[in-house]
């Protein structure tokens, strides 16, 4: 089992710019979460998608962050226009279902915006 | 307001010995309580996840304590090794009605010194 793939694992870009952050979740798992993880707010949740469809976005701080999935096996957090309070770690998880499964991280992506 | 609160908020401890990290929540309703171990330059892992009915749950040398009445947690480490020293992060999930949403702590810095 490969467990959940991100690309890339660090990205720097200048202020501006727009990011993609990809993942890919275990096989077989139908839910995917997006987090946040700054030393000043912790982890957060961004979004989770349960079979593709988005169930909760209320954790996506603005309307510049977007996230899409557009199959099981693949889903993309896009920033654009990226801003240097963007930058964290971001993380994304799979699980087998929403609510009492364990959920399973990916080794994150580290984003700087210069 | 539905909050997570973790205590200490760092912890230094010599190898061998034992420790307790505490969790507070007032998340309502309640659907579990999950303890994650985070080391450094990697995505959080699940320790253990306890539902209402469910008082302790043990994983190798960790044990967790849910007591819902009083809404506390804790996570005991027993003999600790070298490969502890990581964040320990106590996450509660409201009920399915509230879309299984995650409330994080903190987090517990623990240090293990040889």
């Amino acid at each position: 089992d490969a467990g959940v793939i991100q690309s890339p694992r660090h990205e720097v870009t200048e202020m501006g710019q727009e990011v993609t952050l990809r993942c890919k979740p275990i096989s077989g798992h139908n839910s995917l979460f997006w987090y946040r993880q700054t030393m000043m707010r912790g982890l957060e949740l961004l979004i989770y998608f349960n079979n593709n469809v988005p169930i909760d976005d209320s954790g996506m701080p603005e309307d510049r962050f977007s996230a899409k999935m557009p199959n099981a096996s693949f889903s993309t957090l896009k920033i654009q226009p990226s801003e240097p309070r963007d930058s964290a770690v971001y993380f994304c998880a799979s699980s087998r279902e929403t609510s009492s499964y364990e959920q399973y991280f990916g080794p994150g992506t580290r984003l700087t915006v210069t | 307001k539905n909050q997570v609160e973790q205590s200490p908020q760092s912890l230094i401890i010599l190898e061998g010995k034992n420790c307790t990290l505490q969790c507070n929540y007032t998340v309502s309703p309640f659907s579990n309580l999950r303890w994650y171990k985070q080391d450094t330059g990697r995505g959080p892992v699940s320790l253990t996840i306890m539902t209402f009915s469910e008082n302790t749950k043990s994983n190798g040398r960790y044990t967790a304590t849910l007591d819902a009445d009083t809404k506390q947690s804790s996570l005991h480490i027993t003999a600790s090794q070298l490969s502890d020293s990581a964040s320990y992060i106590c996450v509660v999930s409201a009920g399915l009605e509230y879309g299984n949403k995650l409330v994080f702590g903190a987090g517990t810095i623990l240090r293990v010194k040889s």
